[in-house]
């Protein structure tokens, strides 16, 4: 019974590359959210997913950022032209209905960007 | 805008030291608040989601309370694996009532 998978687990990136970042929800999971943890900072919310639709990305940066969940697949936060800012551990969390309040999230293990 | 504020930033205690762990929130209305323990490395699990004052929530060591203001994370008899950052969010009741809203955590070490 695996839990949220995240990969890659570690991602090192010059300044003006892509990251992309997977998360695999828990199985029967169908809500995907992803938060962003910086170094001394509480996590925040980033984006809340369902299977093909952005039910809320309010809490992402205008530019970019996006963040998609296909039909088939896992989850993907991608960072267009990553600047030293974007150093954080990325955590995808999954639920098994709409939203927190049904329970609680399952996160996964975080991916930890390193902008150079 | 939703607030939570945990205190101390940071808690050292001997094994068997009980002691306890604050979260003071600020929400427009309440829909639930939850406690969460993250070890090094790793990502947020999940221990209690407490919904109205007066409410607490039990396990093991770990007793979760809640108020109108503020809520409690009781460890009573804290043993060395209790080392953890614990974590409290808040889930507002209003639109966007999936988000949370997270404290930065209470580093809690038991020493042996």
């Amino acid at each position: 019974n695996a839990g949220v998978m995240q990969n890659p687990r570690h991602l090192v990136r010059r300044r003006g590359q892509e990251a992309r970042l997977r998360c695999s929800p828990m199985k029967g999971h169908s809500h995907v959210y992803w938060y962003r943890q910086l170094p001394e900072e509480g996590l925040k919310f980033m984006v809340y997913l369902q299977k093909e639709n952005i039910i809320d990305e309010s809490g992402m940066p205008k530019e970019r950022f996006s963040a998609e969940f296909p039909k088939e697949g896992p989850s993907i936060l991608r960072i267009q032209q990553v600047v030293r800012g974007d150093s954080a551990a990325y955590f995808c969390a999954s639920s098994p209905g709409p939203g927190p309040n049904t329970g609680e999230l399952f996160f996964g293990e975080g991916s930890r960007l390193t902008v150079l | 805008e939703d607030q939570v504020t945990q205190s101390p930033e940071a808690l050292r205690l001997q094994e068997g030291e009980s002691s306890s762990l604050n979260c003071s929130y600020t929400v427009s209305g309440l829909r639930g608040l939850f406690w969460y323990r993250q070890d090094p490395g790793k990502g947020p699990e999940f221990l209690f989601t407490l919904y109205s004052a007066g409410e607490e929530k039990e396990k093991e060591r770990l007793k979760a309370t809640l108020t109108k203001k503020e809520s409690f994370l009781h460890i009573t008899a804290p043993k060395p694996e209790d080392s953890a950052t614990y974590l409290c969010a808040v889930q507002d009741s209003g639109g966007s009532n999936y988000k949370l809203t997270f404290g930065k955590g209470t580093l809690l070490t038991v020493n042996p």
